[in-house]
């Protein structure tokens, strides 16, 4: 079983202000997590992906990632906000190769963090 | 990355009519692909998955005979919402995983979103 909370509905930062969206994980497998992105109206874009290699990840557009086994987190930063990067964000967990059975490669998606950037 | 077009990008039909919708991987064969609903400002649940020459699974409490899902080619499958209905007004999203680039992480590829209103 996997599940994932993103403990923010809403963020609100100025422009060039760090970000930080955060995501806490559970599963019963290693873990693939996953941080996309939702303009409205739009389809799902990867930002970043963790594989089990580095636990630092960086994705595009200034975004990156930190998986903390121990705390069970992923949280997204970016050091420097940008108004284009007002959306939705998801934060999704994946059984991954390693889990066989029904959970390899569903995605449990968390409910989702909608970043608003103020000018 | 890899791409997955969906099509219609969006549709206004009448109550009882049905609503087909396409999702295509333009530059990968997809033996699974993914249907999501999304209810406005909630995250994406999945509805079922969709195998290529062989019948769709689908998660519980969707209707199958609702939602009707063909996968006859490796890059093709489609969702027709049968006799449809107001309450089934929402935003369908297709993902499909790239098996030469998602295989061992689960990450998918999503298209654009389909939105689908019912008068």
């Amino acid at each position: 079983a996997q599940s994932v909370t993103q403990l923010d509905s809403h963020v609100s930062v100025s422009e060039g202000t760090p970000v930080l969206l955060r995501c806490n994980y559970s599963s019963s497998y290693s873990p693939s997590l996953f941080w996309y992105v939702q303009h409205p109206n739009k389809g799902l874009q990867l930002l970043l992906k963790y594989t089990s290699a580095a636990t630092l990840v960086k994705g595009i557009n200034g975004f990156e990632a930190e998986f903390k086994k121990s705390e069970t987190s992923f949280h997204l930063t970016k050091p420097s906000a940008h108004m284009s990067d007002a959306a939705e964000y998801f934060c999704v967990v994946s059984g991954g190769a390693n889990a066989g059975g029904t959970s390899y490669g569903k995605l449990t998606f968390g409910q989702g963090t909608i970043l608003t950037v103020h000018p | 990355g890899a791409v997955v077009s969906q099509h219609p990008s969006w549709v206004i039909c009448k109550s009882g009519t049905s609503v087909k919708i396409e999702c295509r991987s333009l530059d990968f064969q997809a033996t699974t692909m993914f249907w999501y609903r999304q209810f406005p400002k909630q995250s994406l649940m999945l509805m079922a998955t969709s195998n290529e020459g062989s019948k769709a699974t689908y998660e519980q409490g969707v209707e199958k005979d609702k939602f009707l899902i063909n996968h006859a080619s490796l890059t093709l499958s489609t969702l027709t919402v049968t006799s449809a209905h107001p309450e089934d007004s929402s935003f369908y999203i297709c993902s499909a995983r790239d098996y030469r680039r998602g295989r061992n992480t689960g990450e998918l590829f999503f298209g654009e979103g389909s939105r689908l209103t019912v008068l």
